[in-house]
């Protein structure tokens, strides 16, 4: 089945620099890439999503890229503010008939330090 | 427009019971997923119910099910429980299904012991 792999585990970054989170999959049959933000104690929440038609998507201070020759995909956030902090998850959609289900990868700690 | 909705929010069970976790969707949606949430592990599907009948199965033991009634309302059942089932467990749902915007409950802690 679909396997993916987030890097880096834990991310502390300065207020104002960029963070990068990158993931890979293994089935190149994977066609929708979200990611989620789970603030402590609370839902996880659809911040971005792209999919396999599209190299790289923007929404504000957000930008997700997607390389399907090489099979990774990376979260981009610009400018971090302390409530950047969260877990975040990349996953990676499977389409099987009318069927889909995400496989996630292990997460991210990002802590936005001033 | 309600959110997706998860009752119990808190359980604890002893060994070797069974637990049985709601979960009411957003109206409209008839998708539902359940994942389990554990340290360390990340989310880790279980299985997905469209219009009261199971599309996909995650790698989780027979003794983890689950159904869909005819309001799009689920629940999932743990039979025989484990002190590793021990999680977060987290459903989700969505308008149709594939490949469309999941919007998760707040989950059900379930403690084993």
């Amino acid at each position: 089945g679909e396997n993916v792999e987030q890097h880096p585990s834990t991310l502390s970054v300065q207020e104002g620099d960029s963070a990068v989170i990158k993931c890979t999959y293994s089935d190149s049959a994977s066609n929708y890439f979200p990611w989620y933000k789970q603030e402590l104690g609370k839902r996880p929440q659809l911040i971005i999503d792209i999919r396999s038609n599209v190299g790289e998507k923007k929404d504000q201070r957000i930008a997700v890229t997607l390389n399907k020759t090489a099979k990774h995909f990376s979260l981009h956030i610009t400018e971090t503010q302390p409530e950047d902090s969260a877990v975040y998850f990349c996953a990676a959609s499977i389409l099987t008939g009318t069927a889909s289900k995400l496989t996630f990868g292990t997460g991210t700690r990002l802590q936005v330090t001033l | 427009k309600a959110g997706v909705t998860q009752t119990p929010r808190y359980l604890i069970k002893t060994r070797g019971q069974q637990v049985t976790l709601s979960c009411s969707p957003i109206s409209g949606h008839r998708s539902v997923s359940w994942y389990q949430q554990t340290p360390g592990q990340g989310l880790q599907f279980l299985f997905e119910y469209f219009s009261e009948t199971q599309r996909n199965k995650g790698n989780f033991p027979g003794r983890f099910s689950g159904r869909q009634f005819s309001n799009s309302r689920s629940e999932m059942n743990v039979s025989t429980l484990e002190l590793g089932d021990s999680a977060l467990y987290l459903c989700a749902s969505t308008v149709q299904g594939p490949n469309t915007e999941a919007f998760f409950g707040q989950g059900t802690r379930l403690t084993v012991v």
